[in-house]
Order: structure tokens, then sequence, then C-alpha cells
């Protein structure tokens, strides 16, 4: 089973400048969530999809957007780029089963490495 | 929001002997708290979980206390090897209409000496 896949691996864009990134899932794995990770704040949750609905949501600016598509395909878009957006942003994958609701291991994907000049 | 903290942000261990992370969290609602393991140039990946219900679980070498009163929970790893040299991160997950909400720690990184 293939494991959860993110495009671009790298990245290098400069100020103002705005970027997507790509994730696909774990075969049968419904829910998606976003995470940056940054030498000095660690995994910090961006948004979760669940059924192409946003079901959760962290502290980030609204220049931060993402959108699921029907396939479980994952986006996530960051605009007017600034410095400190440079991170690894990461994609996890989970398995959601209807009785019992989410299993809770995730399953990350390698990541894309964005650096803002 | 769930707040976690982790500490301490670093650890050196002589490789045999045992390494402990500890993690506290604010929000009494989170009931799965995971361990995830990053190596150097890799994704984080999930060694060990627990559940609200439960106060220990062990895994060979690796394992992890739950205090829920005190609201903290801790990982010890025993007879540490240099293959254990990596990023801990702890996160506590609450559940709300069947999704969760995972929030990380900070990380540890762990150097086992040789």
């Amino acid at each position: 089973k293939a494991g959860v896949t993110q495009t671009p691996r790298y990245l290098i864009k400069t100020r103002g400048q705005q970027v997507t990134l790509s994730c696909s899932p774990i075969s049968g794995h419904r829910s998606v969530s976003w995470y940056q990770q940054t030498p000095g704040q660690g995994l910090q949750f961006l948004f979760e999809y669940f059924s192409e609905t946003q079901r959760n949501k962290g502290n980030f600016p609204g220049r931060f957007s993402g959108r699921q598509f029907s396939n479980s395909r994952s986006e996530m878009n960051v605009s007017t780029l600034e410095l400190g957006d440079s991170a690894l942003y990461l994609c996890a994958s989970s398995l959601y089963r209807l009785a019992g609701g989410n299993t809770g291991e995730l399953f990350f994907g390698e990541g894309s490495r964005l650096t803002v000049l | 929001g769930e707040n976690v903290e982790q500490h301490p942000s670093t650890l050196s261990v002589q490789e045999g002997d045992s390494a402990v992370i500890k993690c506290t969290y604010s929000d009494s609602a989170s009931n799965y708290f995971p361990w995830y393991k990053q190596e150097l140039g890799k994704r984080p990946q999930l060694i060990i979980d627990i559940r609200s219900n439960v106060g220990e679980k062990k895994d060979q070498r690796i394992a992890v206390t739950l205090n829920k009163t005190a609201k903290h929970f801790s990982l010890h790893i025993t007879e540490t090897q240099p293959e254990d040299s990596a990023v801990y991160f702890c996160a506590a997950s609450s559940e709300s209409g069947g999704y969760q909400k995972v929030t990380f720690g900070i990380g540890t990184k762990l150097q086992v000496i040789p």
C-alpha cells in the first residue's frame, strides 16, 4: 500500500508570492490534516479535512487555506508569503471508521520544504 | 484550546541508560495521547499511544504512563540504543463529532551516546 505522498518536496518562493502544496493520502484514508514544522515551534496544526469539509482549524492567519477533493486528495495554499512561512509542511492521513470515529494514528508524508526569500 | 508542554527539549544519555520525556496538557477533554519519533530527515512515525482509560502501556523497551488527574504523561525508553537517537513528539488529542484535533509538544531531541 502506498504511503502518503506530498508534492513538491522542495520549493523556493519570494515574499508576496503564493504557493500550493499537494497531499495524496493512503488509499482508504478519508481524513487529511496539515502541520507546519519549524525548529523553534515543533509541529503546529493547520487544519483537518474529512469528506471535503474542514473539520478543525488551528491558529493560523487566513492566508493559510486548504481544500479536499472527492478522492480525499488535499491541497493547502499560502498566499502573500512571508519570510516566517519558511518551514516544512507535513500532511498526515488517518483512518476514520464510521463506528468508533478516528482511529487516531497519523501517517505522515515526507513533507514539502518551503523556503521564502 | 489545548496546550501541550514537553520537556526537556534536549536529552543526552549513555547507551544502555534510560530516557524519560514528560508532557503536560491543559484540555481535560483530551483522551488520546500518541508519541511520534522523527529521525533526522524522515517523517514522524507513531511509536506508542495511550488512551485515557489506561494508566500505562508497554511495548518492549518503550512505555508510556498517563496521569489524567494531573494532566501529564511520560515516555520511558529503557536500555537505550544509538538508533533511538531522534526527535520525539508527544501529543494530546480530543475528538469532536468523531474528528480529532491533535496538539503536539515542541519535541525532545534525544541523543544516545555510544
